[in-house]
């Protein structure tokens, strides 16, 4: 296991509700990034979050978002949910400032109806 | 940005052949590129990484290889097992923010079965 938990396991919410997703990362490591990995597609980068504050963005509209706190740990919101938020959200956390590897969380698997 | 394309989508092969998935990627800043196994409903896990000085790396059967120039990476499995059997998927690490080692490009993905 890499240390690094993701909460809940599963969720299912109804079209135009918010959601928060949670990470906290492994000891020690003070960068957690956060991918969607639609069904059948590889993991595409939502943002990144070094020393509390967002320093990268992918192609995600604002009403993605996030935070990270003192202890490192992060969450992931989701405003006004459409159908195509249903993925499986993955946190990884790592080093940011070190050439180190990632290591991801088992993910959240969000189902919107 | 960064765009990683993975070939092939899947591959299917006998127990004990060989398997070779292959990645380019389009950013030459890249600096780092693990290879992640995927199996159904859990999380990526690393299997094998290289970075930009290094041309070619091997973990008993499992040997990633890189080619700058090109802008190519390639992952070997050599004696496949049926456990071998999931969602392989490259990835290319390029800078992000302030900071050189940031956010990883995937590409789509390859499943591989291996047939007892």
């Amino acid at each position: 296991e890499t240390g690094v938990t993701q909460s809940p396991t599963h969720l299912i919410k109804t079209r135009g509700q918010q959601v928060t997703l949670r990470c906290s990362s492994q000891s020690g490591h003070n960068t957690v990034s956060w991918y969607q990995q639609a069904l059948g597609q590889g993991p595409q980068f939502i943002f990144q979050y070094y020393r509390e504050e967002e320093n990268g963005r992918g192609n995600f509209p604002p009403r993605f978002s996030g935070l990270q706190f003192p202890n490192y740990s992060s969450e992931l919101n989701v405003n006004a949910l459409e159908l195509d938020d249903s993925a499986l959200y993955l946190c990884a956390s790592s080093l940011g400032n070190r050439d180190t590897e990632a290591f991801f969380g088992q993910g959240t698997r969000l189902t919107v109806v | 940005g960064e765009n990683v394309e993975q070939h092939p989508s899947t591959l299917s092969v006998q127990e004990g052949d060989s398997a070779v998935i292959k990645c380019t990627y389009s950013d030459s800043a890249s600096n780092y590129f693990p290879w992640y196994k995927q199996e159904l409903g859990k999380r990526p896990q690393l299997i094998i990484d290289i970075r930009s000085n290094v041309g070619e790396k091997k973990d008993q059967r499992i040997a990633v290889t890189l080619n700058k120039t090109a802008k190519h990476f390639s992952l070997h499995i050599t004696e496949t097992q049926p456990e071998d059997s999931a969602v392989y998927f490259c990835a290319a690490r390029s800078a992000v923010g302030g900071t050189s080692y940031g956010k990883l490009t995937f590409g789509q993905g390859t499943i591989l079965t291996v047939h007892p």
